[in-house]
């Protein structure tokens, strides 16, 4: 069966900018998350949504939002970009929530300059 | 406060050659510990997961081992190869919680 996919995989944006990265989940997947990877920091979680509903959220500015349509499919928007922003955006989808874990997608590379 | 840390940040090791990377936890009380492999530009992709009762599982030539009194689990890497390059990521699930902690990873470069 199809992983997690993700698009764009590359990204080049200006400061300022705003951006829109999609997640297609794991067919039957119902839960998908958001995360952050920057060499320094590791993951880091911005959100997590459930049948179209935010379950969770990380401690990420305002800028960074997310939704998650009727078909599980998600969205993730970044407005008003900043050089920091730069980073691999991964996607992870898991049936109900993450106790077995999860599976990633391989990412959106995004980098702004 | 919760936090999983990973040792060694990084590691070059001779194709062939065996290593063991590890990871402390603090994360209490314990649900699940999970070992990640994340090729460089790619997604992490799961290798294992153990929960509070386990000691060991295998999953070809990857063996993890877990110990939740002394709240360590280890990676062993057996007969390592080129393909074995990567970083590996311990991921903690406290119990009772659906919050991750995430460990920095190690960084691993296998040479031929």
């Amino acid at each position: 069966k199809a992983g997690v996919t993700q698009t764009p995989r590359y990204l080049i944006k200006t400061r300022g900018q705003q951006v829109t990265l999609s997640c297609s989940p794991i067919s039957g997947h119902r839960s998908v998350s958001w995360y952050q990877q920057t060499p320094g920091q590791g993951l880091q979680f911005l959100f997590e949504y459930f049948s179209e509903t935010q379950r969770n959220k990380g401690n990420f500015p305002g800028r960074f939002s997310g939704r998650q349509f009727s078909n599980s499919r998600s969205e993730m928007n970044v407005s008003t970009l900043e050089l920091g922003d730069s980073a691999l955006y991964l996607c992870a989808s898991s049936l109900v929530d993450n106790f077995y874990g999860y599976t990633f997608g391989s990412g959106t590379r995004l980098t702004v300059v | 406060k919760n936090q999983v840390e990973q040792s060694p940040q990084s590691l070059i090791i001779l194709e062939g050659k065996n290593c063991t990377l590890q990871c402390n936890y603090t994360v209490s009380p314990f649900s699940n510990l999970r070992w990640y492999k994340q090729d460089t530009g790619r997604g992490p992709v799961s290798l294992t997961i153990m929960t509070f009762s386990e000691n060991t599982k295998s999953n070809g030539r990857y063996t993890a081992t877990l110990d939740a009194d002394t709240k360590q689990s280890s990676l062993h890497i057996t007969a390592s190869q080129l393909s074995d390059s990567a970083s590996y990521i311990c991921v903690v699930r406290g119990d009772n919680t659906d919050k991750l902690i995430f460990g920095t990873g190690t960084r691993l470069q296998v040479f031929p």
